[in-house]
């Protein structure tokens, strides 16, 4: 079965630091990978998504990227942190082409930068 | 972006009465629909889903109800349990590869 791993859990950052986080996914190839966020008590927005390895799509442009070194490794990275990337980072996966399948989560990882 | 900025709704309902979780969808063009629940601090999980040629679709206690007409998609929880206090998020499929999100809805039961 697939499954969908998120570190860390939780993050306290300091402003101006970077940011490294990482999703994995097993059971699956050549998934679609996404990363959204969540600021507290609102909706999901879409930040990145890529198709395959290298290919990185961005939805809204910001102080954040994406890269996919390998087929099922997704990771939201940031050089230097602002007050404002605080919030719930959710990754999630779906099939190639995603036609009926929809996403499925990981358990996400929730940031504040202070 | 897609669906932020606003505050998440609040429906509260009785232990044991049914909930109506409401949906409003932009695209006519979009062709499968899927209803998430997420509990504080947890990634979304799948609850039940449609496709645009259904408009009824049943789970275990969980009914989703699409109207093409108006771009209308809702989510009937019957008899409603605390375990079902959720932000409950409809998604709508765009494209090949991305759904796009409700603003979501709180739904409180209350004992």
């Amino acid at each position: 079965s697939q499954t969908i791993h998120q570190w860390p859990a939780t993050l306290v950052q300091p402003v101006g630091s970077p940011l490294s986080l990482e999703c994995t996914v097993e059971g699956t190839s050549n998934p679609n990978l996404y990363w959204y966020r969540q600021a507290a008590g609102r909706g999901l927005q879409l930040l990145f998504y890529s198709v395959g390895i290298g290919q990185i799509s961005s939805e809204v442009p910001q102080n954040l990227s994406a890269s996919r070194p390998q087929d099922r490794q997704f990771i939201l990275s940031s050089k230097k942190l602002l007050l404002s990337d605080s919030g719930f980072y959710l990754c999630a996966w779906s099939r190639d082409r995603a036609s009926f399948y929809g996403y499925t989560f990981g358990s996400g990882t929730r940031l504040t930068v202070v | 972006g897609e669906n932020v900025g606003l505050h998440l709704p609040t429906l509260s309902v009785q232990e044991g009465d049914n909930s109506i979780i409401n949906c409003a969808y932009s695209n006519s063009a979009s062709d499968y629909f899927i209803w998430y629940k997420q509990e504080s601090g947890k990634g979304p999980q799948f609850i039940i889903d449609i496709r645009s040629n259904m408009d009824k679709r049943q789970g275990q206690r969980v009914t989703v109800l699409l109207n093409k007409t108006v771009k209308h998609l809702s989510l009937q929880i019957a008899a409603t349990q605390p375990g079902d206090s959720a932000v409950y998020f409809c998604a709508e499929k765009r494209g090949t590869y991305k759904y796009i999100f409700g603003t979501g809805t709180r739904l409180k039961v209350l004992a």
